[in-house]
């Protein structure tokens, strides 16, 4: 059964680094979401993408985070300068899209650490 | 704004004992409301949904409009049903198009032999 996969499952970096997160959705879908789940915390919503644009974002996801579909498969998402309070589970979500098609598949997620 | 609320952190109930995980939303519209399950080391994947009225490894969950609740029960717990539940509401479509999931904060169900 096709799955989700996220790249890496654990990415340490440095307060201020850059560091880019991979997913590949599974591949007949159309919608593709990033959600974060900080420790101890809710799952929250940060962006969903749609025909190579952003259809919707939450208010995390603010200047510093973007999201790219760089070729056929994966699906990105970059932040331009960690700060501590963005080390959080990162999860990767696709679906199929349309009303009765609107399942979303979970990646199972990259642990990120900003030291 | 639309809010999901899962009052337990905690269930712990024997093997064979009922369960039912509250789940409570608000949300003026007509949502659609999910069932998520995240077992130990496994990705977090979709129970049941209240649109498709189905029973999963013997759970139900049942929309009450009034009580605006979506409750998750089930008759007889076993072993294997310990795991992280999440209750999660999405807007309707034909009201706003928004597909984005509020997640409650989770129940996590203890099946004790």
């Amino acid at each position: 059964e096709p799955e989700v996969t996220q790249t890496p499952s654990h990415q340490v970096t440095q307060m201020g680094q850059e560091v880019i997160l991979r997913c590949v959705p599974i591949s007949n879908h159309l919608y593709f979401y990033w959600y974060r789940q900080i420790l101890g915390q809710k799952v929250e919503f940060l962006v969903s993408f749609y025909n190579n644009e952003i259809s919707e974002k939450s208010e995390i996801f603010d200047d510093q985070f973007s999201v790219e579909r760089p070729d056929g498969s994966n699906f990105t998402l970059k932040i331009r300068s960690t700060k501590l309070e963005d080390s959080a589970m990162y999860f990767c979500a696709s679906s199929e899209g349309g009303a009765a098609s609107n399942e979303q598949f979970f990646g199972p997620g990259t642990r990120l650490t900003v030291l | 704004a639309q809010r999901v609320t899962q009052p337990e952190k905690l269930l712990s109930v024997f093997k064979g004992a009922p369960v039912e995980l509250k789940c409570n939303y608000s949300y003026s519209g007509s949502p659609e409301l999910f069932w998520y399950v995240q077992y130990s080391r496994q990705r977090l994947q979709l129970l049941l949904r209240h649109i498709s009225r189905e029973s999963i490894k013997g759970f139900t969950a049942d929309l009450n409009k009034g009580e605006t609740s979506f409750h998750l029960k089930k008759p007889f717990a076993q072993e294997e049903d310990s795991a992280m539940y999440y209750c999660a509401l999405m807007e309707s479509l034909m009201d706003t198009g928004r597909r984005a999931l509020t997640f409650g904060s989770g129940t996590r169900l203890q099946v004790q032999p």
